[in-house]
């Protein structure tokens, strides 16, 4: 059964940083490339980063750019986001997502998705 | 970047009805749209793929269309569970866009 779960949320004061984390079980992690999507509260949903299965290539939302980094750990099946400068906007529910299209096509098709983890910037 | 347009915003509908739902994008995607069902409290779930190909376990009574900028979700005779929000979202090329969703309330 493939699982995603999601860790590393909370509260964040503006400009710190936070790393979120999504261990994946089930499928082999290598084989496919993985993305994050948040969801403000009562809003919708925000593509926000996407990495191929190797961790050679990744994408970023504009508003995003320069401050998040998605990386990812095949050897532990795990994929990250590390977060720098966090503003009050990017308040939301985190979502790993399993990619079974293929970014280097400029495929992205989200087949799995985890339970998402809140995280809230806020002083 | 490519704007994803869905209408209406909320809809009610009783069970056993029919329903439609529309996804416009700005700009040509050919059938690169997806659609996910997101229930209260839960993540989203993967509905329809390339504008019209149900995803593994979806019931038939989900049926996507459209092709080009115009996209269809309709849902025939829907049941209580299907109350939820429905989000398109174009599949191919960053950014990978998401429209505004489609909250279906059941009467």
């Amino acid at each position: 059964e493939v699982q995603l779960v999601e860790s590393g949320g909370g509260l964040v004061q503006p400009g710190r940083s936070m790393k979120l984390s999504c261990a994946a079980s089930g499928f082999t992690f290598s084989n496919y490339g993985m993305a994050w999507v948040r969801q403000a509260p009562t809003k919708g949903l925000e593509w926000v980063a996407t990495i191929s299965y190797d961790g050679s290539s990744t994408y970023y939302r504009d508003s995003v750019k320069g401050r998040f980094t998605i990386s990812r750990d095949n050897a532990k099946s795990t994929l990250y986001l590390q977060m720098n400068s966090l503003r009050s906007e990017d308040t939301a529910t985190y979502y790993c997502t399993r990619d079974s299209g293929d970014v280097y096509y400029g495929l992205l098709l989200q087949d799995y998705w985890g339970q998402g983890v809140m995280v809230t910037v806020s002083s | 970047n490519i704007v994803m347009t869905q209408s209406p915003k909320s809809m009610s509908i009783s069970v056993g009805d029919r329903v439609t739902m529309n996804c416009k994008a700005s700009q040509n995607v050919g059938n690169n749209i997806a659609w996910y069902q997101q229930k209260p409290g839960q993540s989203p779930k993967l509905l329809i793929y390339y504008a019209s190909n149900r995803y593994t376990g979806v019931p038939d009574r989900f049926t996507g269309g459209g092709y080009g900028t115009d996209f269809t979700l309709t849902i025939n005779s829907v049941q209580a569970e299907d109350a939820a929000f429905y989000y398109c979202q174009r599949i191919y090329n960053s950014p990978w866009t998401f429209g505004g969703g489609t909250k279906l309330e059941l009467k």
